[in-house]
């Protein structure tokens, strides 16, 4: 298809394994997002890519988190240790650079159930 | 710092009747995006319609039509009439241009639509 996906889609973790999501964007978007959320919240900014470089991740909420994207086109969100409060969606995005684009392009998320 | 408000946390519409849906924002920036997504139960994000902070005109998507009033700093999402299908959560977000290459949105907490038949 020619939208956004990731993989897995769903994904138990027992407390402190180390879990690896990943995002295939639209092909030829420059720019890719991952952001968290929580049940019954609105998503939350996690960190930012222009191609391979990683120009914002404030939004990373430790240093277990990390994320890459070395070839400018699938990213993988890694999170360490896991813990219960990691427990969320994470969706990615991706979107066309420049002043002419207005849409992020959404994929249908990982859900992270930490046990 | 920048903030998204949603208000009302559920709403209800009868089947082919019009819905607002509220939303407020707050922002030091001149240049900025406003946004309505929907997101079903499936929990695909789904873009309906973008305003821009320089746009003259409300924005307008088929059925979907943003009520921009930029000296109140709201961007309500007018849905006419609704359709069983349009049950779901919306969400308003907002990307402040200024911010050099990084477009990340912020998010409002969210408005659950229910359509009643």
């Amino acid at each position: 298809g020619a939208g956004v996906s990731q993989s897995p889609r769903y994904k138990v973790a027992k407390r402190g394994q180390d879990v690896a999501l990943r995002c295939d964007p639209i092909s030829g978007h420059v720019s890719l997002f991952w952001y968290q959320q929580a049940l019954g919240q609105g998503p939350e900014f996690l960190t930012y890519f222009q191609n391979e470089a990683q120009l914002d991740k404030s939004g990373l909420p430790s240093d277990r988190f990390f994320a890459e994207r070395p070839e400018g086109s699938v990213s993988t969100l890694k999170i360490q240790r896991t813990q219960q409060e990691d427990s969320a969606v994470y969706l990615c995005a991706s979107s066309l650079a420049g002043s002419g684009d207005h849409e992020q392009f959404f994929g249908p998320g990982t859900r992270l159930t930490v046990l | 710092a920048q903030k998204i408000t949603q208000t009302q946390p559920g709403m209800f519409v009868q089947e082919k009747e019009a819905v607002t849906l509220d939303c407020t924002y707050d922002t030091s920036d001149q240049s900025y995006g406003l946004f309505w997504y929907k997101q079903p139960s499936s929990g695909e994000m789904i873009f309906l319609i973008y305003q821009g902070s320089y746009d003259e005109q409300n924005a307008t998507e088929g059925r979907y039509s943003l009520n921009f009033q930029k000296a109140r700093k709201s961007a309500n999402l007018v849905i006419s009439a609704s359709q069983l299908g349009d049950s779901a959560m919306y969400f308003c977000a907002m990307r402040e241009d200024n911010a050099g290459n990084n477009r990340k949105l912020i998010w409002g907490l969210g408005t659950s639509l229910a359509v009643n038949p």
